[in-house]
C-alpha cells in the first residue's frame, strides 16, 4: 500500500540550480496536486492536476513547472531555484467525486541557499 | 487574506479531557470543510469531514461542528489521548474552479499537545 510517494525527502540546492521533485500514486487517482507549506503557515497549492495531459496552476505557481504525462506520475520542475523556495513540498492525490479528501505523501524537504 | 483561520497556534490538553479546535472562515461560497491531521515529518491525513447543509458530523471520538451563521467550525477530541498530538488543519473547500478540479483552502494549523 505505497499510496503517494515522493522523492526525494531532503534536498539542498544552491540558488540557480534546478531540480525535479518527483511523486507518483498507485491509486489511479485523477488529480493531483503539489502543495508548499512554508514554516507556521498553511498550505498553499502551486499546481494541479485533473488527468494525463492536463495541467493548471494554483495559487503560488511562480517559479514552478509541472507535466502530467501519465497518471501515475506528477513531477514538479524547480527552475533557477531561489531562497524564498525554501519549504516542505507535498504532493496529493485524490479520485473523483468532489469531496476534497487528499492523499499525501511524506513530503520532500527543499532548502535553497 | 486568509480566507480559512485557525486563531490559536496551539492547545495543550490533558489525557482523558476534551480537546477544541477552533476555524474561522470568511468565504461564504465554502461548501465543504475537512480536518486534516499531521505528525512531524509526515503528510497530511484526513481525519473527518462536513458539509455546509449539516451542522455536526461524529466519527467515533471526532465531532466536526459547523455553525454557518458564524462562519465558524470546531473539531472536538473526547477522550484526547497521547496519541492525539500533532498540528491539525482545517481546510475549505470553494466552488467549482474550472479545468474539471477545485481548490481546498488551508489554515495556518493548531498544534495539539496531549499531556499523560
Amino acid at each position: 500500500n505505497a499510496g503517494v510517494t515522493q522523492t526525494p525527502k531532503f534536498r539542498i540546492l544552491k540558488i540557480g540550480q534546478s531540480m525535479t521533485l518527483q511523486c507518483a500514486q498507485d491509486m489511479n487517482h485523477n488529480y493531483m496536486y503539489w502543495y508548499r507549506q512554508d514554516p507556521g503557515m498553511g498550505l498553499k497549492l502551486i499546481y494541479y492536476s485533473v488527468g494525463a495531459g492536463i495541467t493548471d496552476k494554483g495559487e503560488v505557481p511562480n517559479g514552478y513547472n509541472v507535466s502530467r504525462s501519465t497518471t501515475e506520475d506528477f513531477p514538479l520542475r524547480l527552475e533557477l531555484a531561489a531562497p524564498s523556495q525554501t519549504s516542505v513540498y507535498f504532493c496529493a492525490s485524490s479520485g473523483q467525486g468532489g469531496t476534497g479528501e487528499l492523499f499525501f505523501g511524506e513530503g520532500s524537504r527543499l532548502t535553497v541557499l | 487574506d486568509q480566507q480559512v483561520k485557525q486563531n490559536s497556534p496551539s492547545l495543550s490538553v490533558q489525557e482523558g479531557r476534551i480537546s477544541i479546535l477552533n476555524c474561522d472562515y470568511t468565504n461564504s461560497m465554502f461548501d465543504y470543510f475537512l480536518w486534516y491531521k499531521k505528525y512531524p515529518a509526515e503528510g497530511p491525513t484526513f481525519l473527518i469531514s462536513i458539509s455546509s447543509i449539516k451542522d455536526k458530523n461524529e466519527d467515533g471520538r471526532f465531532t466536526v461542528f459547523l455553525n454557518k451563521s458564524a462562519k465558524h467550525l470546531s473539531l472536538h477530541i473526547v477522550p484526547s489521548q497521547p496519541g492525539d498530538s500533532a498540528v491539525y488543519f482545517c481546510a475549505a473547500k470553494g466552488e467549482y474552479s474550472g479545468a474539471g478540479s477545485y481548490q481546498l483552502t488551508f489554515g495556518k494549523g493548531t498544534k495539539l499537545s496531549v499531556i499523560p
